[in-house]
């Protein structure tokens, strides 16, 4: 059994569209990532959260600590979104199985 | 590009081999991560080091060793190579040996067996 949930598996978006990936784990963590994995291979960190809301240019990944759950949402999103999300607890080192995101021009 | 240099990028190899993944942290960083992505499996963390000590262990097979190194690189070394094996093994650096800090990446090295 995976600790970490991600859903959904896999996204096809229209460019311009609201995107929202998610994440739920089931035991209390004391950070969570979100990763984006380009089909090169190469992995990015693009958050680390341990509460509330983060926000890095069109990305806003927010997290809620009681509920154990996060969100990664994109805005206005465009064809080089097109990537694997990954969430991972950082405590116990478990990753989710990752969303693969494609945005169609 | 993240400063986590991995090398070498791509191997390949014959079961039953051994070969040693090098990966040097950013500068500054005493934390050096391993993980394991295969195919059928996800991304899966192997384990950690901190300043030359090992921290923490996750699914690392007894047929896979690390040390971290007085300058701080690191070798992930795998033996008894099989098939399974196949996967992009990255490494990642963080300054701290805690669960807060920010994780930097390298570009992974993608290893196969045949």
């Amino acid at each position: 059994k995976n600790e970490v949930e991600q859903s959904p598996q896999n996204l096809t978006a229209q460019e311009g569209e609201f995107i929202t990936i998610n994440c739920s784990y089931s035991v209390g963590i004391s950070a969570l990532h979100w990763l984006q994995q380009h089909p090169g291979g190469g992995i990015v960190s693009l958050f680390m959260l341990s509460s509330g809301k983060k926000k890095h240019g069109r990305l806003i990944a927010t997290i809620n600590i009681q509920e154990k759950h996060s969100s990664l949402h994109i805005t206005a999103s465009h064809p080089r979104d097109s990537a694997v999300y990954i969430c991972a607890r950082r405590n116990q080192f478990y990753f989710g199985t990752g969303t693969s995101l494609t945005v169609i021009p | 590009d993240s400063g986590v240099t991995q090398t070498p990028k791509h191997l390949i190899t014959a079961t039953g081999q051994r070969v040693t993944l090098r990966c040097s942290p950013r500068s500054g960083d005493l934390s050096v991560y391993w993980y394991q992505q295969s195919l059928d499996q996800g991304l899966q963390f192997l384990i950690q080091y901190y300043n030359g000590e090992e921290r923490a262990k996750g699914n690392i097979l007894e047929r896979f060793s690390a040390q971290q190194f007085p300058d701080l690189h690191s070798e992930l070394n795998l033996s008894s190579l099989e098939l399974g094996d196949s996967a992009l093994y990255f490494c990642a650096s963080s300054v701290g040996g805690g669960y807060t800090g920010e994780l930097f990446f390298g570009e992974g090295s993608r290893l196969t067996v045949l």
